[in-house]
This record gives structure tokens, sequence and C-alpha cells, in this order.
């Protein structure tokens, strides 16, 4: 299996209500990321887990909160979102080699959020 | 530091005709080079890569591309452009002196393929 898929496809949520999105990879691969990506534009990394554990946070607003319950799992919690949040969100994983000659990153199709 | 300099916002070009995307890089280390493709509202699909192997590349969809430690580039290429290479394109550098997989993309490249 190398496809990372990712749930909801679309999402509509007011600036006062709490969602969750939701990616999944069964590659075993151990570094999972999200981006935020705006029309036109190439995606911002927001966060990246290594092991289960966070490793980079990109300076992200406190209202987006990242988890991951496990190697195969990560989840963004959102709430009180601003409607400037709304974009593509990317889920996408990859191989951590320590000493690695690159880091080839397998991306997910993305939930597209509307913030009202 | 790295970065990525994509020299065309856009491409236009007919059915059949070749295709040249053009992509200048910085890096501190030497470089991991990617190309990857973007369809409307779809992710990201890796196109190829360059890891210190061979200079000249191959694709998935008879994409190439070059790397020129000389010039600093990694132009992609196809020999003739079908209707569905329409699409953005992004080159990307990785830092392989990170473990952390953080990528380092360029402004990206829509083509457009006229029929």
């Amino acid at each position: 299996d190398t496809e990372v898929t990712q749930t909801p496809k679309h999402l509509v949520m007011g600036m006062t209500n709490k969602k969750s999105l939701k990616c999944e990879q069964h590659m075993g691969h151990r570094a999972m990321y999200w981006y935020k990506q705006k029309a036109k534009k190439p995606p911002e990394l927001m966060f990246v887990y290594s092991y289960e554990k966070l490793s980079i946070n990109e300076s992200v607003p406190s209202r987006f909160s990242p988890e991951c319950p496990n190697s195969s799992l990560l989840n963004l919690h959102l709430h009180a979102l601003q409607p400037e949040d709304s974009a593509l969100y990317l889920c996408a994983s990859s191989q951590e080699r320590r000493g690695s000659s690159y880091n080839e990153q397998f991306f997910g199709p993305g939930t597209r959020l509307t913030v009202l | 530091a790295q970065s990525v300099t994509q020299l065309d916002s856009h491409v236009s070009v007919s059915e059949g005709t070749p295709v040249l995307l053009r992509c200048n890089y910085s890096s501190s280390y030497s470089p991991s080079l990617f190309w990857y493709v973007q369809h409307p509202n779809k992710g990201l699909q890796l196109l190829l890569k360059y890891t210190s192997a061979a200079t000249l590349v191959k694709g998935i969809n008879g994409f190439e591309a070059e790397f020129k430690k000389s010039e600093t580039s990694f132009h992609l290429t196809k020999p003739s452009a079908h209707m569905s290479d329409a699409a953005e394109y992004f080159c990307v550098v990785a830092d392989r002196g990170s473990t952390l997989g953080r990528l380092y993309f360029g402004r990206g490249t829509q083509l457009t393929v006229w029929p």
C-alpha cells in the first residue's frame, strides 16, 4: 500500500466549531507532515512528527492542534478558525533515515477546508 | 540555505510539442531534488527525483530531468505534451543533511496544453 489517505475530502465549518482532519498511511513511514496550501501557492509546512513525537512546529497558531496517536495516524484538530484559514490541507509521510540521502514525501489528496 | 527558483510561473504548449519547465536551486549541501505535479484539487504526486546517482533522471509519464551542478539547474522536460499533462508543477529541494524531511518548494509552474 503506497497511499496516504485523508478524510474528509471537504469540510465547511463556522468560526466557533471544533473539527478534526485525519490522515493515515500504511507504508511504515515514521515521519508525517501537515501542510497548508492556498490557491496558486506551494504548500507551506505546518508540523512534522517523527516517531510520533512533534519535531517541527512552524509557529502555527494554537487554533491548530496536531496529534499523532500512532505511527500510522495523524490528526489535525481545528478550533476557532478564521476565514483566512480556508485552504487545502495536505498530509504527507516519508521514511526517516538518519544520514539519509533524500526525504521523498508521499502526499495525500488533501482536505479542502472552508471557514465561514 | 536551500531555495528553489522556478523561472516561469506559466508555460503554454500545444499538444504533441516538447515541454520545458525550468528550475534553479541553491543548496548548502549536495541536494536531493524532486519534481512534483499537482492536478486541480488534488494532492502532490512525485514525478521524479535526483539523489546523486545518474544526472539524467527518468520519471513517470515520459518526463525526465537533468541535474547540472555547474548551472545549479534541474529542468523538467517531456518530448511530447499530452492534454493530461496540464497541471501545476513544483520543483523541490530537500536538505540532504536533514533527517526531518524539510522540503523547499519553488513557487510552481502552471502548464497549459492546447489541443
